[in-house]
């Protein structure tokens, strides 16, 4: 049972270089999510979907944007990275707002 | 602006020695009250959720409680294993999806 999986596991980019995260589920939910967490601060949303198909911003949405266009998959791209992006992302899934949330292992993203 | 506080930052404890974290909150009327533990390297995992003022929730060594403003993780006889950051978060009435999350408490048991 594979759960939430992320790749890649780390990244070093350039500043202004792009690149896509990816988020998979296999437990068919419905809500996936986006999150930073930057040292000494709490998990921040940047972007979540609702279902197949939608998106909708979160707290931190400037400077990424994402895509679902399979109810498994959530993509993050960031088209232009920033030092201030250097941040672990995680994607989570869950199955409504309200209930426990399933995490991925995170991306580690270091923009130099 | 709603806020969700921490504290302590970090708690070193002798392996059976009990404590509390502690979760305060300036959401009013929340939807729920999460509790999550995340390990080094990997993503948080989910532990309680709480609702309502006075409810509380127990899994192994951990215990949950809610009040109006705060939630306590109390850890009773704590084993090294249980070294983790624990993550607190509130969900606010008039969200439906967004949660507000705490920085987290660093808990560090030695044998």
């Amino acid at each position: 049972n594979a759960g939430v999986t992320q790749t890649p596991k780390f990244r070093v980019l350039k500043t202004g270089q792009s690149m896509t995260l990816l988020c998979a589920q296999d437990m068919n939910h419905e809500y996936m999510y986006w999150y930073r967490q930057d040292p000494g601060m709490g998990l921040r949303l940047i972007h979540y979907s609702v279902g197949e198909g939608t998106t909708a911003k979160g707290e931190v949405p400037d400077g990424y944007n994402v895509s679902r266009l399979k109810k498994q998959n959530f993509l993050l791209g960031l088209e232009s990275a920033a030092p201030s992006q250097t941040s672990v992302y995680f994607c989570a899934s869950s199955w409504g707002t309200s209930r426990e949330a399933f995490f991925g292992q995170g991306t580690r993203l270091t923009v130099v | 602006e709603d806020q969700v506080t921490q504290s302590p930052e970090a708690l070193r404890l002798q392996e059976g020695e009990s404590s509390s974290l502690n979760c305060s909150y300036t959401v009013s009327g929340l939807r729920g009250l999460f509790w999550y533990r995340q390990d080094p390297g990997k993503g948080p995992e989910f532990l309680f959720t709480l609702y309502s003022a006075g409810e509380e929730k127990e899994k192994e060594r951990l215990k949950a409680t809610l009040t109006k403003k705060e939630s306590f993780l109390h850890i009773t006889a704590p084993k090294p294993e249980d070294s983790a950051t624990y993550l607190c978060a509130v969900q606010p009435p008039d969200s439906n999806y967004q949660l507000i999350w705490g920085a987290g408490t660093k808990l560090i048991i030695k044998p």
